[in-house]
């Protein structure tokens, strides 16, 4: 069955440093979704992507975010700045067309700021 | 005001035993979907089972199925014959509306611990 696929799978970086996390979507969808999840708390919606643009972002999602998708197969999510409260799971998700898809997840990068 | 409300933070419960992990929305939106998904400790999120706000029958897979009750605005779900391997954290999540890359809402997840 196809999966999402994310790298790496932890990623240690020093505060303030830039950091790039990677994620395959399934070949076929079209919308492509970042999460997070700081340690022990709920899943929180970062971005959606849509035909090569953002269609929507929340709170969280400030300048130091951006996403990117580069070919037609990677997606990915750069935090230009790290802060110590980055540290987290991000989770990449994709879905297809149709109203009853489940956005299928990866199986995160563990980001660790130190 | 919470979106998605999920008030067992934990729940330990018998091999074999059916259980019912609880959750309610609250949205104005008429054309909604609800999802459950799982998580073991390994971290990985795995998609159990979605529920139509139109949907005219509860929805079922395997072992899962969804107790969807929308006037009271909840979709619970049901594990029967729980094995070892269903203990993990379980979210439901909410998506709004119908078109284009619409966001999940989580809530905050029930643990569930069966128990040999």
């Amino acid at each position: 069955e196809p999966e999402v696929t994310q790298t790496p799978s932890h990623q240690v970086t020093q505060m303030g440093q830039e950091v790039i996390l990677r994620c395959v979507p399934i070949s076929n969808h079209l919308y492509f979704y970042w999460y997070r999840q700081i340690l022990g708390q709920k899943v929180e919606f970062l971005v959606s992507f849509y035909n090569n643009e953002i269609s929507e972002k929340s709170e969280i999602f400030d300048d130091q975010f951006s996403v990117e998708r580069p070919d037609g197969s990677n997606f990915t999510l750069k935090i230009r700045s790290t802060k110590l409260e980055d540290s987290a799971m991000y989770f990449c998700a994709s879905s297809g067309e149709g109203t009853r898809q489940p956005q299928h997840f990866g199986d995160g990068t563990r980001l660790s700021i130190l | 005001a919470q979106k998605i409300t999920q008030t067992q933070p934990g729940m330990f419960v018998q091999e074999k035993e059916a259980v019912t992990l609880d959750c309610t929305y609250d949205t104005s939106d008429q054309s909604y979907g609800l999802f459950w998904y799982k998580q073991p400790s390994s971290g990985e999120m795995i998609f159990l089972i979605y529920q139509g706000s139109y949907d005219e029958q509860n929805a079922t897979e395997g072992r899962y199925s969804l107790n969807f009750q929308k006037a009271r605005k909840s979709a619970n779900l049901v594990i029967s014959a729980s094995q070892l391997g269903d203990s993990a954290m379980y979210f439901c999540a909410m998506r709004e509306g119908w078109r284009g890359a619409q966001k999940l809402v989580f809530g905050q997840g029930t643990r569930l611990t069966i128990n040999p």
